[in-house]
């Protein structure tokens, strides 16, 4: 157990459609991170907070979005939902800001979205 | 932009034996380079990382060398055993923590 939970673990939606995933970061870590993963594929970046504030921006797409709250949990908000989207999204938390540490992180274990 | 790459999808060996995972990057500019391990139904986990000064880093049976001239990562696993039956993704990250990965390699070691 890695200490970092998402919910849902598993969701099915249709095309244009919206869905909000959840993740809660290990106690005290300060730094949450958005993975997808598609199939066959290694996992892309797409955003990183730090205690509430956007760090660091990968291949998110204009219809994604994300936010940390000041309990420092975070939501990625996926909107007008595409088959493509389809995937596992993994949420990650740190105790280092960026420039700090060597990289490691904790990972959930994923929700998996399947858009219909 | 695939910045980091694993060649092999996937690696069979027999128990006992060595198992050498591969990655090869783009970026000459990464800080440093991990190794992560997925099990099904659960998140990756962290390996074993080296950072961009060093060529070796060693963990038990976990072995990392990075050859930057080549920008070659490797994994060594010494002596495999059937647990290490897993998905290994090579990641390469910058000094702001943003982290690249390939696309894994699932490791099946045979009893």
């Amino acid at each position: 157990d890695s200490g970092v939970t998402q919910t849902p673990k598993h969701l099915i939606t249709a095309t244009g459609q919206r869905v909000t995933l959840r993740c809660s970061p290990r106690s005290g870590d300060l730094s949450v991170y958005w993975y997808q993963q598609s199939l066959d594929q290694g996992l892309q970046f797409l955003i990183q907070y730090y205690n509430g504030e956007e760090r660091a921006k990968g291949n998110i797409l204009e219809r994604f979005s994300a936010q940390q709250f000041p309990d420092l949990h975070s939501e990625l908000n996926l909107s007008s939902l595409e088959l493509g989207d389809s995937a596992l999204y993994f949420c990650a938390s740190s105790p280092y800001p960026e420039g700090l540490g060597t990289g490691e992180l904790f990972f959930g274990e994923g929700s998996r979205l399947t858009v219909l | 932009d695939q910045q980091v790459k694993q060649n092999s999808p996937s690696l069979s060996v027999q128990e006992g034996r060595i198992s050498i995972l591969n990655c090869d990057y783009t970026n000459s500019m990464f800080d440093y380079f991990l190794w992560y391990k997925k099990y099904p139904a659960e998140g990756p986990t962290f390996l074993i990382s080296i950072s961009s000064i060093k060529d070796k880093n060693e963990d038990g049976r976990f072995t990392v060398f990075l050859n930057k001239s080549a920008k070659h990562l490797s994994l060594h696993i010494v002596p495999s055993q059937p647990g290490d039956s897993a998905v290994y993704f090579c990641a390469a990250g910058f000094g702001n923590n943003d982290m690249r990965f390939g696309a894994g390699t699932r490791l099946t070691v045979k009893p």
